[in-house]
């Protein structure tokens, strides 16, 4: 079974650019999650999707940040403008749904340098 | 806002010695996660305990949750090289569907 993918694994952007990070959950994962990890400690949750409604986005930067889940699948999640301290991993994670919601599976991550 | 500390933040050892790590709140979770977590990569779960009191074991790793469910400890016996990576204990807030990640322990073994 293929695991969570992400793209690009790697990106470099100067302040006030954007940037577009994607997420494919595991096949038939109805829950999506996008996490910031700064260097050395734990994920912090932005935002998380039932299918492609948003259940939980109240710590996700709303000026800057966005996401969308079109047709429940794929994930988008931008930055616009970028700042110095958005620089973190932005990890996507799946799970089968609400009823196993502590069962996350992560994708590598994308490393987000701000300079 | 429920929170999870963790302690030590980090922690050097030699192969072979026994470490604990602890994960702390002041909020009850309906389950509590441990993952681990190597540069570059995503955590990968490695336990899950529900029950107070519960009491886990895999291979060398032992994972205790609180009786009242908002604490828990990992201890990991003759530690090994391949045992280095950041661990980080995770609370399933009741209710809510989602994770509260602890603040991470680094754990470097060294030959």
């Amino acid at each position: 079974e293929a695991g969570v993918a992400q793209s690009p694994r790697y990106k470099i952007i100067e302040k006030r650019q954007s940037v577009a990070f994607w997420c494919n959950p595991i096949s038939g994962h109805a829950t999506l999650y996008w996490y910031q990890q700064i260097l050395g400690q734990g994920p912090k949750l932005l935002i998380q999707f039932q299918n492609n409604g948003v259940v939980d986005d109240s710590q996700l930067p709303k000026d800057r940040f966005s996401a969308e889940r079109l047709k429940g699948v794929d994930s988008t999640l931008k930055i616009q403008p970028a700042k110095l301290e958005d620089s973190a991993v932005y990890l996507c994670a799946s799970s089968l749904g609400a009823v196993r919601a502590y069962e996350q599976y992560f994708g590598p991550g994308t490393r987000l340098t701000v300079t | 806002t429920q929170l999870l500390e963790q302690s030590p933040q980090f922690l050097s050892i030699q192969e072979g010695e026994n470490l604990t790590v602890y994960c702390n709140s002041s909020s009850v979770f309906s389950s509590l996660q441990w993952y681990r977590q190597e540069p570059g990569e995503g955590p990968v779960l490695l336990v899950t305990v529900v029950t107070g009191g519960e009491v886990k074991k895999l291979k060398r790793l032992t994972f205790q949750f609180g009786d009242a469910r908002k604490d828990s400890s990992l201890h990991i016996t003759a530690a090994q090289p391949g045992d280095t990576g950041l661990y980080l204990c995770a609370g399933e807030v009741t209710g809510f569907q989602k994770l509260v990640f602890g603040t991470g322990t680094r754990l470097l073994v060294s030959p």
